[in-house]
């Protein structure tokens, strides 16, 4: 079936990184997505990776895939508090736009 | 380039009423996506469209319904409203293969009472 794991809450340091983790159930997912959302926005499109990478880098993110365990995770590097939000993990099993998200996993930062 | 736009950005609307979102795709974009964002369900995808044509469709009973019209602009609509309705629902536009990647508006909050 399909399902999309995240923990619900994580809790960082200013200046510190932050993982966040994620399980996924098809194997069959072309990509699998981060997504940010900000109080009263919608989801801004943080980075993607596609399903024959193991690890993507884009300046403070750093995605890491592992496609036996269907395991994918984000760490932000340096987290500041402007990184404080709701982070969203979707895969892809469908195609054709079809996404399938994990409940989100909020970030507090703190000083 | 601007980005996805939604039409309104709330909404306050009866039970039984019907209502009519709105969404404009960035420009190029072919394929315009819906969510539907609540506390309990989360994101649950509703349908897609693709060139005016319903390519996918979720879970969702038929009081949900859409179109895109031939500048890739799409409308959803809703019918018979229940409380139950009430949620962010997020449009999001791509390029329209399976590798590129989806692109949200910032939403419309519609409430049902």
């Amino acid at each position: 079936g399909e399902d999309v794991e995240q923990s619900l809450f994580l809790s960082v340091r200013e200046g510190d990184s932050s993982v966040i983790n994620c399980t996924y159930t098809d194997s069959s997912s072309t990509y699998l997505y981060w997504y940010k959302q900000e109080p009263g926005a919608g989801l801004q499109l943080l980075t993607y990776i596609f399903s024959n990478m193991d690890m993507k880098q884009d300046q403070r993110l750093t995605v890491l895939l592992n496609k036996k365990d269907k395991h994918l995770s984000l760490r932000i590097a340096d987290t500041q508090t402007g990184d404080s939000a709701i982070y969203f993990c979707a895969e892809t099993p469908g195609g054709y736009n079809k996404l399938i998200f994990g409940a989100g996993t909020r970030l507090a930062v703190h000083p | 380039k601007a980005g996805v736009t939604q039409t309104p950005r709330y909404l306050i609307k009866t039970r039984g009423q019907q209502v009519t979102l709105s969404c404009s795709p960035i420009s190029g974009h072919r394929s315009v996506s819906w969510y539907q964002q609540t506390p309990g369900q989360g994101l649950q995808f509703l349908f897609e469209y693709f060139s005016e044509t319903q390519r996918n469709k979720g879970n969702f009973p038929g009081r949900f319904s859409g179109r895109q019209f031939s500048n890739s602009r799409s409308e959803m609509n809703v019918s018979t409203l229940e409380l139950g309705d009430s949620a962010l629902y997020l449009c999001a536009s791509s390029a329209g293969t399976s590798k590129d990647p989806l692109h949200f508006g910032n939403g419309t909050r519609l409430t049902v009472t």
